[in-house]
């Protein structure tokens, strides 16, 4: 298996644009996680997904973060409109099946807002 | 190459103990040391982050730790708790931005 995937490695926009980051996860993983890491608050979760739906979005920092999960092999976190500081690594990472909980974190998305 | 080790793999202790969860790694040059709890299920729950020019971090009943000369970082978990019940996992942040998981130890508190 090729791991979780995760689209584009890199993204630089201008603020106020629309970004949207991308996530394969495991073949045959039941759940998705989305994480953010920035230096001066470590790797922190956004959101996760059991079965394709939301379980627990209460790391979701505002309204301009959107997240779905429209089917087992893909997920897609938006942010808009973008503001400086969403500069951060974001993470991917899957688990499962059910009872096995390592998670498979993908490369990251390094996203910078100018 | 960083390599991060956690011991014990897994602890029982009764309810009220002190205790302390272990973490060592390779490679000094970091930025930063995580601590993080894991529920069945869930997603990774941050408890506490050490910059590399800290040397502790309190939060609650909970306190780590972090010596980059000698690699090593502790958990300290004060009163222990039957909710304190998890996986805890360490995580060092390489300058290379890549996160290196330690395997977790699988704490149990006992009523």
């Amino acid at each position: 298996d090729a791991g979780v995937i995760q689209s584009p490695r890199h993204e630089v926009t201008e603020m106020g644009q629309e970004v949207t980051l991308r996530c394969k996860p495991i073949s045959g993983h039941n759940s998705l996680f989305w994480y953010r890491q920035t230096m001066m608050r470590g790797l922190e979760l956004l959101i996760y997904f059991n079965n394709n739906v939301p379980i627990d979005d209460s790391g979701m920092p505002e309204d301009r973060f959107s997240a779905k999960m429209p089917n087992a092999s893909f997920s897609t976190l938006k942010i808009q409109p973008s503001e400086p500081r969403d500069s951060a690594v974001y993470f991917c990472a899957s688990s499962g099946p059910e009872g096995t909980d390592t998670q498979y974190f993908g490369p990251g998305t390094r996203l910078t807002v100018l | 190459k960083q390599e991060v080790t956690q011991i014990p793999a897994a602890l029982s202790v009764p309810e009220g103990e002190n205790l302390v969860l272990n973490c060592s790694f390779t490679d000094s040059a970091i930025y930063n040391l995580q601590w993080f709890r894991q529920d069945p299920g869930k997603g990774l729950t941050s408890l506490l982050l050490i910059q590399s020019s800290q040397r502790e971090q309190t939060s609650g009943r909970l306190n780590a730790s972090l010596d980059k000369s000698s690699g090593r970082s502790t958990l300290y978990i004060a009163a222990s708790q039957p909710g304190d019940s998890a996986t805890y996992l360490c995580a060092a942040l390489n300058r290379d931005d890549k996160i290196i998981f330690g395997k977790g130890t699988r704490l149990h508190i006992l009523p």
